[in-house]
C-alpha cells in the first residue's frame, strides 16, 4: 500500500549529539512536512518542502534543519539536540499545498539523554 | 490563545454512547479536517469538511461544517472502544495548517 514510512519509530540520542530521522513516501505527493509534537499538546509545524521549495516556519529554531534529495525522501537533521526537543516527531505528505489532506506517517519518538 | 479550540478536552463515555466533540476556529474556515491519533503513533485521516453546512459521514462518525460559527462537530453514534483516542481538528489559516489541542476520548467496555 502507498504510505509515509518512518525510521526509526524510536531513537535515543545524547544530549548535543547529532540526530537524522527520516520519512519516504510512495504516495508521489509534492509536499513533505515536519512536526513537532510534544506531550499532550497539538503537532506543531516545523517546516515543509514544496518540491524542492524549502518554507521553514518563523519560529522554528536553528537547530532544526531538513533535506529532501528527491520526491520521495525527507530528513530532519537536529544538530545538538536539547533535552527540550524530546518529543514525537511527525513527517507528512500532500498532493498540494494549503487545502489538500494530509497523510502522516507513524512518528518517531526522539529521547535526549 | 489557541487559532483552533476542541471541546471537551477529554471525554470518557460508557460503550453504545453517543457523544460530540467541537472544534471552533478564531479565523474564518475555508476548510476544516479532522484526524484521530492513537497514543504514541501518527494521525489518521478522518474527513475534510470545505463548504459550510456541509456534512460527512464515515461508519460510525460524522461531521458538519457550521461556517458561520466558524465551527465544526464530530458525532460519533454508539461508541466502541476501538473509537478511543485523540480527536484532532486542523484547518488552513493564512498560509499555515494548524491543529486543535485535540480531545482524549476513552471508551469504557
Amino acid at each position: 500500500d502507498a504510505m509515509v514510512i518512518q525510521n526509526p519509530r524510536y531513537q535515543v540520542t545524547q544530549f548535543g549529539k547529532p540526530v537524522t530521522l527520516s520519512c519516504s513516501q510512495t504516495l508521489n505527493h509534492n509536499v513533505m512536512y515536519w512536526y513537532q509534537q510534544k506531550s499532550s499538546q497539538a503537532p506543531k509545524l516545523l517546516f515543509h518542502y514544496y518540491d524542492k521549495d524549502f518554507n521553514n516556519e518563523a519560529d522554528t529554531p536553528d537547530n532544526f534543519q531538513s533535506r529532501r534529495p528527491n520526491t520521495s525522501f525527507c530528513f530532519l537533521d537536529i544538530r545538538s539536540p536539547g533535552l527540550g526537543d524530546a518529543a514525537m516527531y511527525l513527517c507528512a505528505t500532500s498532493r498540494g499545498g494549503s487545502g489538500y489532506e494530509q497523510y502522516f506517517g507513524p512518528g518517531t519518538r526522539l529521547t535526549v539523554t | 490563545s489557541q487559532e483552533l479550540e476542541q471541546s471537551p478536552q477529554s471525554l470518557i463515555v460508557q460503550e453504545g454512547k453517543n457523544l460530540t466533540i467541537n472544534c471552533t476556529s478564531s479565523k474564518t474556515l475555508y476548510g476544516l479536517y479532522w484526524y484521530k491519533q492513537k497514543y504514541g503513533e501518527g494521525l489518521i485521516f478522518l474527513m475534510m469538511l470545505q463548504k459550510g453546512g456541509e456534512e460527512k459521514s464515515h461508519e460510525k462518525i460524522t461531521a458538519k461544517l457550521d461556517e458561520k460559527k466558524q465551527q465544526s462537530s464530530l458525532h460519533i453514534t454508539a461508541s466502541q472502544p476501538s473509537h478511543a483516542g485523540i480527536y484532532l481538528c486542523g484547518a488552513v489559516h493564512g498560509q499555515n495548517f494548524v491543529f486543535g489541542p485535540g480531545t482524549r476520548l476513552s471508551v469504557l467496555p
